[in-house]
């Protein structure tokens, strides 16, 4: 079974360009999140989908941030314009049930660079 | 809110030695607490997780933790590391009503020496 998958791995722009982030969770999980780690920060939480719904948003950071999951199959995460402090990786993640203490699978990042 | 912290951003054990890194939470109400790890050019992984019942949690490679709420931690140790176990270890914690959202610590980098 394919785990979470994320598209760039990597990617390096300029600021004020747009990147966009791909996210496929695993087949059959319902809910998705996007997390970040700035560097030298912990890991801090951006938003939950259930299917194509946004459950809970009130980590992104502000409104250059804009994330999708159109048919509640793959989500993107798009920065416009990207920023310096928007530098750091990206992680995807997909649960199978909405409950605390089910366990979350995440993806193995996409890491953003912004120059 | 929920916090959780972690002693120590980096620690250095010898191979074969005992791997304690440590895990304390704040929480006013039960805790689900996690523990991930991220090898080198990897994602995170579940290494255990405690969701209530046995305080004691055996997780993968030999890995293990006890939550301990009159101390609100949740220690994650092994009894003789590998060369293999060197990775960053974050603890997390989450709560019913939360809606499964984690709350990590700033993770623990693992040496791990000859």
């Amino acid at each position: 079974e394919a785990g979470v998958t994320q598209f760039p791995s990597h990617s390096v722009i300029e600021k004020g360009q747009t990147v966009t982030l791909r996210c496929d969770p695993i087949s059959g999980h319902d809910n998705l999140y996007w997390y970040r780690r700035v560097m030298g920060k912990e890991i801090k939480f951006l938003l939950h989908f259930v299917k194509e719904s946004k459950q809970d948003e009130s980590g992104m950071p502000n409104n250059r941030f804009l994330a999708e999951r159109t048919g509640g199959t793959y989500s993107t995460l798009k920065v416009q314009p990207a920023e310096l402090e928007d530098s750091g990786v990206y992680f995807c993640a997909s649960s199978q049930s909405t409950g605390a203490g089910n366990t979350i699978y995440f993806g193995e990042g996409s890491w953003l660079t912004v120059v | 809110a929920q916090s959780v912290t972690q002693l120590g951003s980096h620690v250095s054990v010898s191979e074969g030695a005992l791997v304690l890194l440590r895990c304390n939470y704040s929480s006013s109400v039960p805790p689900y607490l996690f523990w991930y790890v991220q090898y080198p050019n990897q994602g995170l992984q579940l290494l255990l997780k405690y969701t209530s019942a046995a305080t004691l949690v055996k997780g993968i490679n030999g890995f293990e933790a006890e939550f301990k709420k009159s101390e609100t931690s949740f220690h994650l140790t092994k009894p003789s590391a590998h060369m293999s176990d060197a990775a960053e270890y974050f603890c997390a914690v989450s709560f019913t009503g939360g809606g499964n959202k984690l709350t990590f610590g700033t993770g623990t980098q693992l040496k791990v020496e000859l």
